[in-house]
């Protein structure tokens, strides 16, 4: 059964640096999202990305933080000088069909947890 | 504004019982949908079980089903013949009509007890 992939499982950095978060997104999908999930809180929506640009984006996906598509598998995450307030676990999920689509099951990668130091 | 309640943050349930978790969602939109995902301690979201606004049945997915109850904008999960690998966070989740992003409740942390 296919499955949305991420790499590393786990990443520790000290702060100041970048960090990428690469996914591999289900392949006939054409939606892809981020998300985080700091220890012991809910999951929060970070961006959504379509058509190779942001479609959607919250208020915590701000100048520091950057999507990309780079090739045509993989989906990356790439926060540019970590803060301490950015460990937590970073979820990548896809989506075969947006809103038109029906129920529109957004599939999530295992995460990659990120612990700054 | 969309806003997913749940109101148990923890529940103990006897093995081979029925349990249900509770979810109560705020949104203006006709047109949404409804999740819910299983977080093993090992980290991953698993997608559950999902409800359309506008499914006039109950989802339901072998052991899992949606208490879907439109007017009082509740959606509760039902997990029938509890098991022990049932032990998880739960969370309720919804996307509205208008965008492709799902909200997420506070979680439900499930302990099933031999």
């Amino acid at each position: 059964e296919p499955e949305v992939t991420q790499t590393p499982s786990h990443q520790v950095t000290q702060m100041g640096q970048e960090v990428i978060l690469r996914c591999v997104p289900i392949s006939n999908h054409l939606y892809f999202y981020w998300y985080r999930q700091i220890l012991g809180q809910k999951v929060e929506f970070l961006v959504s990305f379509y058509n190779n640009e942001i479609s959607e984006k919250s208020e915590i996906f701000d100048d520091q933080f950057s999507v990309e598509r780079p090739d045509g598998s993989n989906f990356t995450l790439k926060i540019r000088s970590t803060k301490l307030e950015d460990s937590a676990m970073y979820f990548c999920a896809s989506s075969e069909l947006g809103l038109a689509g029906g129920d529109n099951e957004q599939f999530f990668g295992p995460g990659t947890r990120l612990t700054v130091l | 504004a969309q806003k997913i309640t749940q109101t148990q943050p923890g529940m103990f349930v006897q093995e081979k019982e029925a349990v249900t978790l509770d979810c109560t969602y705020d949104t203006s939109d006709q047109s949404y949908g409804l999740f819910w995902y299983k977080q093993p301690s090992s980290g991953e979201m698993i997608f559950l079980i999902y409800q359309g606004s506008y499914d006039e049945q109950n989802a339901t997915e072998g052991r899992y089903s949606l208490n879907f109850q439109k007017a009082r904008k509740s959606a509760n999960l039902v997990i029938s013949a509890s098991q022990l690998g049932d032990s998880a966070m739960y969370f309720c989740a919804m996307r509205d009509g208008r965008d492709d992003k799902i909200i997420f409740g506070k979680g439900t942390r499930l302990h099933i007890l031999p």
